[in-house]
């Protein structure tokens, strides 16, 4: 069955210091891997995704993700964080067998504090 | 530019009552999708449409239902709303493929 696993409720941070927000997935097919970021009363906005490639895949605001096909993983990182960073982020996948769903993780709560 | 729109944007109903939300998108993609979100749960599939005249069931598609008449719209109605339905329901769409998703900005839904 194909899942999202997003295994931190929150992760804590210090301005400026590096930030990793950690996803793993399963899905029969090849998998097309997303980050979303949500900010308070608003909707969700794409960060990045891994559809084929480089390993490591570069978005939007600085963020970055590393694709790991041996430990199924797809986390999200930045180098320095911002207090501006603070959000929601939800990573998904779309499968490569069916790919019109995707399948969402549960979220990790940023909070970077100055 | 293209954008995908969700009305209300707030809503307080009564439980027993039909509630209809509105998905309008202007990306003539042919996926669209409806997510509930609440805490602990992050997003759950409700419905998704792949067409024009398509509707599946999602993970918690029961209380639900959806119709696709044009490519642009897909409403969520309740049927008689329940307290349990009380949450926050985002409107999604996409291109078939690799392509990401597009979000609405989301309806709060309270049921009384």
């Amino acid at each position: 069955a194909q899942s999202v696993a997003q295994p931190e409720d929150q992760v804590n941070v210090a301005e400026g210091n590096p930030l990793t927000v950690k996803c793993t997935y399963s899905v029969s097919g090849n998998p097309y891997l997303f980050w979303y970021v949500q900010y308070p009363n608003r909707g969700l906005q794409f960060l990045l995704k891994y559809i084929t490639g480089d390993n490591l895949v570069k978005g939007s605001y600085g963020f970055e993700a590393e694709f790991n096909k041996s430990q199924t993983s797809f986390h999200l990182k930045k180098p320095s964080a911002l207090v501006s960073d603070s959000a929601l982020y939800f990573c998904a996948v779309r499968d490569g067998h069916n790919f019109n769903k995707f399948y969402f993780g549960s979220g990790t709560k940023l909070n970077v504090k100055p | 530019d293209a954008e995908i729109t969700q009305s209300p944007r707030h809503k307080i109903t009564e439980t027993g009552r039909q509630v209809t939300l509105a998905c309008h998108q202007t990306w003539n993609h042919n996926n669209m999708f409806w997510y509930r979100q609440d805490l602990g749960h992050g997003l759950r599939l409700i419905h998704y449409s792949y067409g024009v005249q398509d509707t599946n069931k999602g993970e918690v598609s029961d209380g639900y239902s959806v119709s696709r008449s044009n490519t642009e719209d897909l409403p969520l109605t309740l049927e008689s709303a329940a307290s349990s339905q009380t949450s926050v329901y985002f409107c999604a769409s996409s291109e078939s493929g690799n392509t990401e998703a597009f979000f609405g900005q989301g309806t709060r839904l309270t049921v009384v």
